[in-house]
């Protein structure tokens, strides 16, 4: 079982506005920022949204994230058919003293 | 351009080592810590520990303390993690991830390492 809650799928039509919920608590964060990364099949992770809301250099725009409380969501704007991938939360955790990560969701473009 | 290569896939039996490297090139290495991730077969992510290449700093995840040792060789520029005491439920990839620190996240990943634990 992850230590951040994600829904293991989502899905949505080209165009569409999706997003994929991170719950947590106050440990994590509830304290400290959260981080987005997506996974295409067969490749390494790549860092989407950093410090909560922060679009590192290269990510389009239609990416965003938020915060609140003990919970985080992505939001993906004009759904694309190459945004089909694995997107997972992450947050340092005080309690363990290191990252932990959501289970993922697997999102579907229709 | 910011790139980490890491060494090829390796098949272990239970019970053995396994040693990943991790060479960094494009940015001075002392400036960034390392952290490893893995990922077992169709599950999620799991980070396993973070390394300062400045001064050898480690901070484990507590399910892999004692049998987890990460290190690093600034004469090449290179990160490596060892793994003892191999179990099949180790079979996973394996990523180094450059790591910027305060909570930013890993900003650039490694192809990933196949270790395979099998009898």
């Amino acid at each position: 079982q992850s230590v951040l809650t994600q829904p293991p799928s989502a899905s949505g039509t080209p165009g569409q506005r999706v997003t994929i919920s991170c719950s947590g608590s106050s440990s994590n964060i509830g304290t400290n920022t959260v981080n987005w990364y997506r996974q295409l099949p067969g490749t390494a992770p790549k860092l989407l949204i950093s410090s909560n809301d922060q679009r590192p250099s290269g990510v389009p725009d239609r990416f965003s994230g938020s915060k609140s409380g003990t919970s985080a969501s992505l939001a993906i704007s004009g759904l694309q058919s190459e945004d089909e991938a694995d997107y997972y939360c992450a947050a340092w955790d005080d309690s363990l003293n290191g990252w932990v990560f959501g289970g993922g969701t697997k999102l579907t473009v229709l | 351009q910011i790139q980490l290569v890491q060494s090829g896939a390796e098949v272990k039996k239970p019970g053995a080592s396994v040693k990943v490297s991790c060479k960094a090139s494009g940015y001075t290495f002392t400036n960034y810590g390392i952290s490893w991730v893995r990922q077992a077969p169709g599950q999620g992510l799991e980070w396993m520990g973070w390394i300062s290449p400045y001064n050898g700093n480690t901070n484990y995840a507590q399910k892999l303390q004692g049998r987890l040792t990460m290190t690093t060789d600034t004469s090449t520029s290179t990160a490596y993690m060892e793994l003892r005491s191999l179990r099949s439920d180790d079979t996973a990839v394996y990523y180094c991830a450059r790591d910027p620190g305060s909570g930013r996240g890993f900003d650039y990943w490694g192809q990933g390492t196949l270790v395979t634990v099998s009898s």
